[in-house]
């Protein structure tokens, strides 16, 4: 099993460019969820999915949209990229797990910068 | 929603003694507790949680504590190794939202050998 991977592991953007975030996870998760990872702010949630076919705003929406293609893919796009979405990105998973535990799954993140 | 605050930023210990590392949350909702470890360049990675009809949890050198009273949560780390190296996050979640955490700032936790 690979767990949650993303593409790509890196990527530098001029302003106003778009680009997409991509997430799968091989779990059989039902939920998943991005986050931007800032320096000293901890990890803000920005979408997250429960179930295949749903999305709920997290903290921080603004300036992104998420689309759950399916039930492993996940991703996130920024239509219009600014400085202030130049963070770490991180794809997380989970699901009920045996015991009734439901333990959340992170991805290695993707390195966004925003010139 | 729930608000996490976590204390110290930074913490540096010598190898072998303990670290503590202490959360607050704000709403009495809650149910579940986690705590996260991130390696540099790597995802967070849970190594402990606590669901709040439990007190305290221990896995070897770990621990977790909980007061439910006072709304706070505790990591502790006993005989430190400079692997332990690492930024801590605590997280707490809503009771009527599975799977959606809510994070602390995360603590700097650097053992010196």
């Amino acid at each position: 099993n690979a767990g949650v991977t993303q593409t790509p592991k890196f990527q530098v953007l001029k302003t106003g460019q778009s680009m997409t975030l991509q997430c799968a996870q091989d779990m059989n998760h039902n939920s998943m969820y991005w986050y931007r990872q800032d320096p000293g702010m901890g990890l803000r949630l920005i979408y997250y999915s429960a179930s295949e076919g749903t999305t709920d705003k997290g903290e921080v929406p603004n300036g992104y949209n998420v689309s759950r293609l399916n039930k492993r893919e996940f991703s996130l796009r920024l239509e219009s990229a600014a400085p202030s979405q130049t963070s770490v990105y991180f794809c997380a998973s989970s699901g009920l797990l045996a015991g009734g535990k439901d333990e959340q799954f992170f991805g290695p993140g993707t390195r966004l910068t925003v010139l | 929603g729930e608000n996490v605050e976590q204390h110290p930023s930074t913490l540096s210990v010598q190898e072998g003694d303990s670290a503590v590392i202490k959360c607050t949350y704000s709403d009495s909702a809650s149910n579940y507790f986690p705590w996260y470890k991130q390696e540099l360049g790597k995802g967070p990675q849970l190594i402990i949680d606590i669901r709040s009809n439990v007190g305290e949890k221990k896995d070897q050198r770990i621990a977790v504590t909980l007061n439910k009273t006072a709304k706070h949560f505790s990591l502790h780390i006993t005989e430190t190794q400079p692997e332990d190296s690492a930024v801590y996050f605590c997280a707490a979640r809503l009771g009527s939202t599975l799977g959606r955490l809510y994070f602390g700032r995360g603590t700097q936790l650097t053992v010196w050998p």
